[in-house]
């Protein structure tokens, strides 16, 4: 079984554009979940999204959104990037029943300057 | 918001040594999650505990789910240079939000051959 799949696996762009990372779970999992990784603040929640629906969101301001598709594929975009917002983004996906673990992609590594 | 502490930060091992990381919560622990990571990778599922004393093990590794103290000890016996890595504990904010999980810091396992 393919693992979660993120494109593209670097990307660098320029304060005061827009990003658009893609990610294609487990085949079966319905449950997409996005996460920040930096060096300072550690791995945090961005959002999670299931049957195309956001279930949960983490603590982010709005440029940072995102969404599902009806094949359980997710994207998450970022407007109005900032230097701040250079971080390795990690998709995960997992089934949704009970405390079924999150499986991460590798990860998009964003660099803003 | 919980915060999950680890120690120790960083862990450099001979191989052949056991060795453990603890995972400490500051509040009630729904389950908890163990990953491992190389460096601008993403995230291997390890091992999940849900219950309280719960223990599991794979291979040369053993984790430990001690619910009173709201802690978990991940332990690794006869050490390789493969265990090497940042190992991440994750734990869900709140029993009904298994998919939004926070993270420790991580350690950083070195094991010099």
């Amino acid at each position: 079984k393919a693992g979660v799949t993120q494109t593209p696996r670097y990307l660098i762009k320029t304060r005061g554009q827009q990003v658009t990372l893609s990610c294609s779970p487990i085949s079966g999992h319905r449950s997409v979940s996005w996460y920040q990784q930096t060096p300072g603040q550690g791995l945090q929640f961005l959002f999670e999204y299931f049957s195309e629906t956001q279930r949960n969101k983490g603590n982010f301001p709005g440029r940072f959104s995102g969404r599902q598709f009806s094949n359980s594929r997710s994207e998450m975009n970022v407007s109005t990037l900032e230097l701040g917002d250079s971080a390795l983004y990690l998709c995960a996906s997992s089934l949704d029943i009970g405390n079924s673990p999150l499986h991460f992609g590798n990860g998009t590594r964003l660099t803003v300057t | 918001s919980q915060e999950l502490e680890q120690s120790p930060q960083s862990l450099i091992v001979q191989e052949g040594k056991n060795l453990t990381i603890n995972c400490t919560s500051s509040k009630t622990l729904y389950g908890l999650y163990w990953y491992k990571q190389k460096y601008g990778e993403g995230l291997i599922f390890l091992m999940m505990l849900q219950k309280g004393g719960e223990e599991k093990s794979h291979e040369k590794i053993t984790a430990k789910l001690d619910e009173k103290k709201q802690q978990s000890s991940l332990h690794i016996t006869a050490s390789q240079p493969s265990h090497a890595g940042i190992y991440l504990c994750g734990a869900p904010l709140s029993s009904g939000s298994a998919r939004q999980l926070t993270f420790g810091s991580g350690t950083q396992l070195t094991v010099l051959p």
